[in-house]
Parts: C-alpha cells; structure tokens; sequence
C-alpha cells in the first residue's frame, strides 16, 4: 500500500528566502513520486516528478526536489521565494503492484499551504 | 492550460438528485481519471479508465458511477447526492495510465448540495 505523509500543513516565510515542503512517503515496490502545485480556485499543476531516474530532480519555477530512499522523503525545495509561489503544494505517490502491473492511482499527502510574507 | 477539460464548472442541486460531470482528456491521451477533492477527505482518487475500460477503482461510493466513451471522453454519474458529496471533482488524464505517467488535471467541477 502507498501512502504520503506532509509533516507541515502550513509553511510561512519571507520572500527571497528559501523554502523547504516535508513530505515523506510509503510503497512497496517502485514508487513514482510528484509535487503538484493549487493556486486558489484554480486546478492542480504540476511542479516535478520522480520516475527511479537521477534522485535530484528540477521542476518548474525554480523547485527541486531529492529522492532519498534511505529517509523515504522527497522533500521540496526553492532558493528563493517569490509572493507567486503562495500556494497549497500535495505531495504525490503512484506505485506499482506486486505483480508489476503499473496503474495511475495517485495517492496524495493532506497538503501543505505556503504562505510568502513581503 | 493543461489541455483537459471539465464541464460544468459549478453545479448547485438538491440532496436525492442525480448529477452528470464531464471531462475530456488532452488530445491523445488514452487514460482518464477522476478524483475528489473535500475539505475533510483532501485529495481522494476515485476510479480510472483507460481507452473505455475500468482499470482501477479507489474509494468510489456505490452510488457513483462512471464511464468513458470511444471518443474517450469521460462522465462521472453521481447519484442519490447527499450533503457530503459537496466537493471539487477533478478529472485528470495521462498518455497510457502507468504510474510513471504525468496526469494533466483539469480546472475541476464544484458541487454543491444543498
């Protein structure tokens, strides 16, 4: 079974410092891993995604995030924030089964709001 | 603009009624999902097509049900509403339907049932 734990449901900082979104995560076998990004009434985009290729990964907007199997995280990170980053960020799971077989499920942590002071 | 797109945006109904949501997938893609998004329950994922048929199914109600058409367009049927199936419905879409996928989502239906 897959799950996504986000250990802050709000994250408050000051623009141009930086940003750290916690999310560890649980599967079984060979999880795929995603940050999606909401902006108030608006749809979920997608900021990056981990798919067992390199463990560091760049996303849009400056975001990166790193896989570390050892810790099960896939914390999200940005140098620098900017007011547009104020947002909720889910962090995502999508696993395989047992016997291989790859299906879409996405499993989502409970969401973290970003709140980004002048 | 993620290509994917959902009909109505907002639906307002009485509790005991029947609702029909629609959503059609980016140009080209093969799988369709759905997922609801409530105060309470976050993020849930709902069930998932790929080209017509189910492929995998999360913690939809009974009184829910969906289909996707040769067209692959997606409708989500929603049946005997109560009060707390006021959420937002989200439709997404992805190539094949395999993990490793990117969904695209779309901007997503607001239901109310008062």
């Amino acid at each position: 079974a897959q799950s996504v734990t986000q250990l802050d449901s709000h994250v408050s900082v000051s623009e141009g410092t930086p940003v750290l979104l916690r999310c560890n995560y649980s599967s079984s076998y060979s999880p795929s891993l995603f940050w999606y990004v909401q902006h108030p009434n608006k749809g979920l985009q997608l900021l990056l995604k981990y798919t067992s290729a390199a463990t560091l990964v760049k996303g849009i907007n400056g975001f990166e995030a790193e896989f570390k199997k050892s810790e099960t995280s896939f914390h999200l990170t940005k140098p620098s924030a900017h007011m547009s980053d104020a947002a909720e960020y889910f962090c995502v799971v999508s696993d395989s089964n047992a016997g291989g077989t790859s299906y879409g499920k996405l499993t989502f942590g409970q969401g973290t709001i970003l709140t980004v002071h002048p | 603009d993620s290509g994917v797109t959902q009909t109505p945006k907002h639906l307002i109904t009485a509790t005991g009624q029947r609702v029909t949501l629609r959503c059609s997938p980016r140009s080209g893609d093969l799988s369709v999902y759905w997922y609801q998004q409530s105060l309470d329950q976050g993020l849930q994922f709902l069930i998932q097509y790929y080209n017509g048929e189910e492929r995998a199914k999360g913690n939809i109600l009974e009184r829910f049900s969906a289909q996707q058409f040769p067209d692959l367009h997606s409708e989500l049927n929603l049946s005997s509403l109560e009060l707390g199936d006021s959420a937002l419905y989200f439709c997404a879409s992805s190539v094949v339907g395999r993990s490793t996928d990117t969904q695209y989502f779309g901007p997503g239906t607001r239901l109310t049932v008062l």
